[in-house]
């Protein structure tokens, strides 16, 4: 069965520091995996997406992951953080055949000046 | 402007009553999904559509019903049967129903049983 975990459910970073949103999934077969940003009382935006094509996954904002088999890892960083980025942010496995996602628990990030 | 919209914003129910969340989107996609949200438990997927007329359960649909008889409708009942039912609720659709294509998400409802 497939799942992921996103290890840390807050993490803060002070404005201009790396931002490191950890996630790990388990997939029998190769996986497509997604980040989502998601603002107080709104719906989620997707930040990129990885489809196999490339290991290092570049999105919006600013944001890229990397894709590692070895470690069943699709970590989310950004260089510098901007207050703009405190939000929650969800990893997602997509799930046989039919694009059933799996979330993880998500992971609130706060960004102090 | 093409996207997902979902109404009401806020909804709330009196127990034992039915309620129906509404999304629509405008972006000829054949598949949308519903997701219900509840801190600290990520989204957890209700029913989906890969095309009109069809729908499948997803891993918590006791207690919902929906339908599908416009392609760009999908909207949820949250029936007398859901005994905890506050929570924020998403809608979603994609291009097709195969693995990867992009979910994309409407801005939610947020029902609050009193």
């Amino acid at each position: 069965a497939q799942s992921v975990t996103q290890l840390g459910s807050h993490v803060s970073v002070s404005e201009g520091a790396l931002v490191l949103l950890r996630c790990n999934y388990s997939s029998s077969v190769p996986p497509y995996l997604f980040w989502y940003v998601q603002y107080p009382n709104q719906g989620l935006q997707l930040l990129l997406k990885y489809t196999s094509a490339a290991t290092l996954v570049k999105g919006i904002n600013g944001f890229e992951a990397e894709f590692k088999k070895s470690e069943t890892s699709f970590h989310l960083t950004k260089p510098s953080a901007h207050m703009s980025d405190a939000a929650e942010y969800f990893c997602a496995v997509s799930r046989g055949g039919y694009n059933k996602l799996i979330f993880g628990a998500g992971t609130r990030l706060a960004v102090h000046p | 402007d093409g996207g997902i919209t979902q109404s009401p914003k806020y909804l709330f129910r009196k127990e034992g009553q039915n309620v129906t969340l509404s999304c629509e989107q405008n972006l000829n996609h054949d598949a949308m999904y519903w997701y219900r949200q509840d801190p600290g438990q990520g989204l957890r997927l209700i029913y989906y559509s890969q095309i009109v007329n069809d729908f499948q359960k997803g891993d918590i649909a006791e207690g919902y019903s929906v339908s599908r008889e416009k392609k760009e409708s999908f909207p949820l009942t949250v029936t007398s049967a859901q005994k905890n039912p506050t929570a924020f609720y998403l809608c979603a659709s994609s291009i097709g129903g195969t693995g990867g294509d992009t979910q994309y998400f409407g801005p939610g409802t947020r029902l609050t049983v009193l």
